[in-house]
């Protein structure tokens, strides 16, 4: 069965850091791209970070960018989002979710889902 | 980025009504469009992809069209476990926006 874990958060004082981990199981980590999604509470997706099946690439939405940094140990199974100088609008249930399709096939679509992690930053 | 729009943000319905939820695009995606049910404190669930495809496991009732700018999901006859909140998203260009979600009611 896959299967995706995510775990590592908490509440974290404004300007904070925090490290998330998704741990994989039931496929071939290493095959697959990643990424992570997160949710404020009483509001929608919002797609954070993504990261190729290598690690070799890796992308960030605007928001986060130059605070978080994503990466991967394909020896463990295990994706991470590490997360600097974290804000109030942080704060929101983290999602890893496995990346699946080819860009010229269609598109890329996220089809296992961890099942969160909540983020709080407040002080 | 690319703006993902939906509408309506809400909807109520009834067991075994058609209902057909909208997807808007800011610019042409093709069909590089994803559909998810999101149901209260559960992670979202992967319906359709890349516009029409549907994700193993799901219901034949559920199906999704369009391209370019405009998109559809329909449910043919809404079953009570229907009743959830779906999100399309857009794989053409990172970021992978979402819209901002359909929140499907009982009425």
């Amino acid at each position: 069965e896959v299967q995706l874990v995510d775990s590592g958060g908490g509440l974290v004082q404004p300007g904070g850091s925090l490290r998330l981990s998704c741990a994989a199981s039931g496929f071939t980590f290493s095959s697959y791209g990643m990424v992570w999604v997160r949710q404020a509470p009483g509001k929608g997706l919002e797609w954070v970070s993504g990261i190729s099946a290598s690690g070799g690439s890796t992308y960030y939405a605007d928001s986060v960018k130059g605070r978080f940094t994503i990466s991967r140990d394909n020896s463990k199974n295990t994706l991470y989002l590490q997360m600097h100088s974290l804000r109030a609008e942080d704060t929101a249930l983290y999602y890893c979710a496995r990346r699946e399709g080819t860009y010229v096939m269609g598109g890329y679509y996220f089809d296992c889902w961890g099942q969160g992690t909540l983020v709080t930053v407040s002080s | 980025d690319i703006q993902m729009t939906q509408s309506p943000s809400s909807l109520s319905a009834s067991v075994g009504d058609r209902v057909t939820l909208t997807c808007r695009a800011s610019q042409s995606i093709t069909t590089y469009l994803n559909w998810y049910q999101q149901k209260p404190g559960k992670a979202p669930n992967l319906l359709i992809y890349a516009g029409s495809n549907f994700q193993s496991g799901v219901p034949s009732r559920f199906s999704g069209s369009g391209s370019g700018t405009d998109f559809t999901l329909t449910i043919s006859s809404l079953q009570p476990e229907d009743f959830a909140t779906y999100y399309c998203q857009q794989s053409h260009t990172i970021p992978y926006t979402f819209g901002q979600g359909t929140k499907l009611e009982i009425k």
